[in-house]
């Protein structure tokens, strides 16, 4: 199976900062790809896939970038409602695997 | 508007049996593949199966081959996991999600049920 690995695990951050959290898989997946955003007690929901086209409805503040191995989220200026739990997730085999998760909390 | 709506889950003894339901509307469940994911308390996501449009094709996580078995019914707009032989290690959130695909650029899970607990404990 490939390993996702997610960097930091956790990370403090104030409204309007540049935020980038990183991805490595364990083996090459292309652009495969995909970030979810989780807030408390709901159900994750798809943000940025292959791996740099935004979600419908999505806001632009989101970006995604990488191929290969490493990848990176990037929140180019956090808002109160971005404070949550993101994932990454790769669609190159089966079975897909996540990574293990960003929490990011406010300062 | 689209939803996906699980039910089914609840308190099962270790190596007990339980049935989860998902049904979707607002939009044509047929064209899509149906994955079950889980979350563990306070844990990560793992994805656990998924099904093809008309259910020919399914695909496990090693850890539950031989105790879950995914089924849909495109009829009733309707996924299932069987789940047997349960472990406290099922332990979780189970959501149901949906994709265009088994892989590739087609495997984003672009929507998902609330999610239904599930609990394996004597």
């Amino acid at each position: 199976d490939i390993q996702m690995t997610q960097s930091p695990s956790s990370l403090s951050a104030s409204v309007g900062d540049r935020v980038t959290i990183t991805c490595r898989a364990s083996q090459r997946i292309r652009d495969y790809l995909n970030w979810y955003q989780q807030k408390p007690g709901k159900a994750p929901q798809l943000l940025i896939f292959a791996p740099s086209s935004l979600q419908s409805g999505v806001p632009s503040r989101f970006s995604g970038s990488g191929f290969g191995t490493d990848f990176t989220l990037t929140i180019s200026s956090l808002q109160p409602e971005d404070f949550a739990t993101y994932y990454c997730q790769q669609s190159y085999s089966t079975p897909p695997t996540f990574g293990q998760g960003t929490r990011l909390e406010m300062k | 508007e689209e939803q996906l709506v699980e039910s089914g889950g609840g308190l099962v003894q270790p190596g007990g049996s339980l049935r989860l339901s998902c049904v979707g509307s607002g939009f044509n469940f047929v064209g899509f593949w149906m994955n079950w994911v889980r979350q563990a308390p306070g844990k990560g996501l793992e994805w656990v199966a998924n099904i093809k449009q008309d259910g020919s094709d399914k695909y496990y996580v090693d850890s539950v081959k031989g105790r879950f078995t995914i089924s849909r019914d495109n009829a009733r707009s309707s996924l299932f996991l069987q789940m047997n032989s349960l472990r406290a290690e099922d332990t979780a959130v189970y959501y149901c999600a949906r994709s265009l695909a088994r892989t590739a650029y087609g495997l984003r899970l672009d929507s998902w049920g609330q999610g239904t607990l599930v609990t394996v404990s004597s």
